[in-house]
């Protein structure tokens, strides 16, 4: 099975700020990969697929790059309503795994 | 966008049985391949099941093949998750989640339902 590394597993921030959350697959995936947001009882949010395209209705601060096994989802300019739990996902074939998520929160 | 709205999770006896459904409204998953994903209290997303938009083809995580069955009925625009043996480790709220590729099992879900929680505790 592919393991997905995410790092960091926490991060704070100020609104503004710029974060990078990275993902590391265990051999090569291509672009298949996919960002999703959570936050706390609330269902998960598609952002990001195919490593770099944004679902729609996703802002334009958020982006994602990556190739191979290393991946990376930035958000600039931090808002509030980014603060939430990130999860990377690869779709390079079942079983799906994700990886471990990135909470980020307020500094 | 499809709305998905989950249903059947709930307190159940370890070795017990439950049966999960996902109804979808606002459009039809007729065409699209369905997932269960899950999160257990503390940890992070897990993919469970996915099955093919016609139910022809399914595939299951290591942790719950042979227990679990995923099924849909089309014509209800439903997908069902059985899981039977069910074991304390698979506590967790359960989401089912929409395949974004039009008749295939790319593993790639754009939209995703609120989630029903299912507890196994004696």
């Amino acid at each position: 099975d592919i393991q997905m590394t995410q790092s960091p597993s926490s991060l704070s921030a100020s609104v503004g700020d710029r974060v990078t959350i990275t993902c590391r697959a265990s051999q090569d995936i291509s672009t298949h990969v996919a960002w999703f947001q959570q936050k706390p009882g609330k269902a998960p949010k598609s952002l990001i697929y195919a490593a770099s395209v944004l679902q729609s209705e996703v802002p334009s601060r958020i982006s994602g790059s990556g190739s191979k096994t290393e991946f990376t989802l930035t958000i600039n300019n931090v808002q509030p309503e980014d603060f939430a739990t990130y999860y990377c996902q690869h779709y390079n074939g079942y079983p799906i795994t994700f990886g471990q998520g990135t909470r980020l929160d307020l500094k | 966008q499809v709305q998905l709205v989950e249903s059947g999770g709930g307190v159940v006896q370890p070795g017990r049985s439950l049966r999960l459904a996902c109804v979808a409204s606002g459009s039809t998953i007729r065409n699209f391949g369905m997932h269960w994903v899950r999160r257990g209290p503390g940890k992070g997303l897990e993919w469970v099941a996915v099955i093919s938009y016609d139910g022809k083809s399914a595939h299951y995580a290591d942790s719950v093949r042979g227990r679990f069955t995923i099924s849909r009925d089309n014509s209800k625009n439903t997908v069902y998750l059985n899981m039977n043996s069910l074991r304390p480790e698979d506590t967790a709220t359960y989401y089912c989640a929409k395949e974004s590729r039009y008749q295939l099992l790319y593993g790639d879900v754009d939209d995703w339902g609120q989630g029903t929680l299912v507890t196994v505790s004696s």
